[in-house]
């Protein structure tokens, strides 16, 4: 298993420009989520998704969009990029059984694309 | 709603001392907690996850967490600390059956020799 798998690792954009980070799971998981990390903030939860075609916002959505058409993917879009969307870009996966022992209790996240927005 | 609060952003210890790093959380329906660590440029990995059960969880590397519900607690230790413990440390909480997690803010622990 590849487990989740983000693209690209960097990226640099203007102000103004849109582009999408790619997220993929082989790991049949129906949750997955978009973080972006900022010194000190630790993790703020971007959008989530419990199951292909059911998307919803977290704690910070402006200026992002996202869609779920299959399992394995969930893309993050940036519509017109600004400087404070310069972050790391984290993707995160689980399973949904709420069996207390079962590891699908844990989000596996993925490597991390870094962004900047000049 | 839930949150989480790392008391101190950055912790500094001795290689072979006590490492502590104390989380608290407020959840209004029994958590689900957890640990991770991340080390520099890279992801996040589960260092270790209470759901029900025993208390005094074990996870890798030697760490360990008390979940403490009258404090609302989760505190992770290592008895003696290794060079190779230095990263950032992220403790999480999931409201049962809401999938979503809410991350403190870190601390970074550093291990000088």
């Amino acid at each position: 298993n590849a487990g989740v798998t983000q693209t690209p690792k960097f990226q640099v954009l203007k102000t103004g420009q849109s582009m999408t980070l790619q997220c993929a799971q082989d790991m049949n998981h129906e949750y997955m989520s978009w973080y972006r990390q900022d010194p000190g903030m630790g993790l703020r939860l971007i959008h989530y998704s419990v199951g292909a075609g059911i998307t919803d916002q977290g704690e910070v959505p402006n200026g992002y969009n996202v869609s779920r058409s299959t399992t394995e993917d969930f893309p993050l879009r940036l519509l017109s990029a600004a400087p404070s969307q310069t972050s790391v870009y984290f993707c995160a996966s689980s399973g949904t059984s709420l069996a207390e022992s079962s590891s699908y209790n844990e989000q596996f996240f993925g490597p991390g694309t870094r962004l900047t927005v000049l | 709603a839930q949150s989480v609060t790392q008391l101190g952003s950055h912790v500094s210890v001795s290689e072979g001392a006590l490492v502590l790093l104390r989380c608290n959380y407020s959840s209004s329906v029994p958590p689900y907690l957890f640990w991770y660590v991340q080390y520099p440029n890279q992801g996040l990995q589960l260092l270790l996850k209470y759901t029900t059960g025993a208390t005094l969880v074990k996870g890798i590397n030697g760490f360990e967490a008390e979940f403490k519900k009258s404090e609302t607690s989760f505190h992770l230790t290592k008895p003696s600390a290794h060079m190779s413990d230095a990263a950032e440390y992220f403790c999480a909480v999931r409201g049962g059956s809401n999938y979503k997690l809410t991350f403190g803010k870190g601390t970074l622990l550093t291990v000088n020799p």
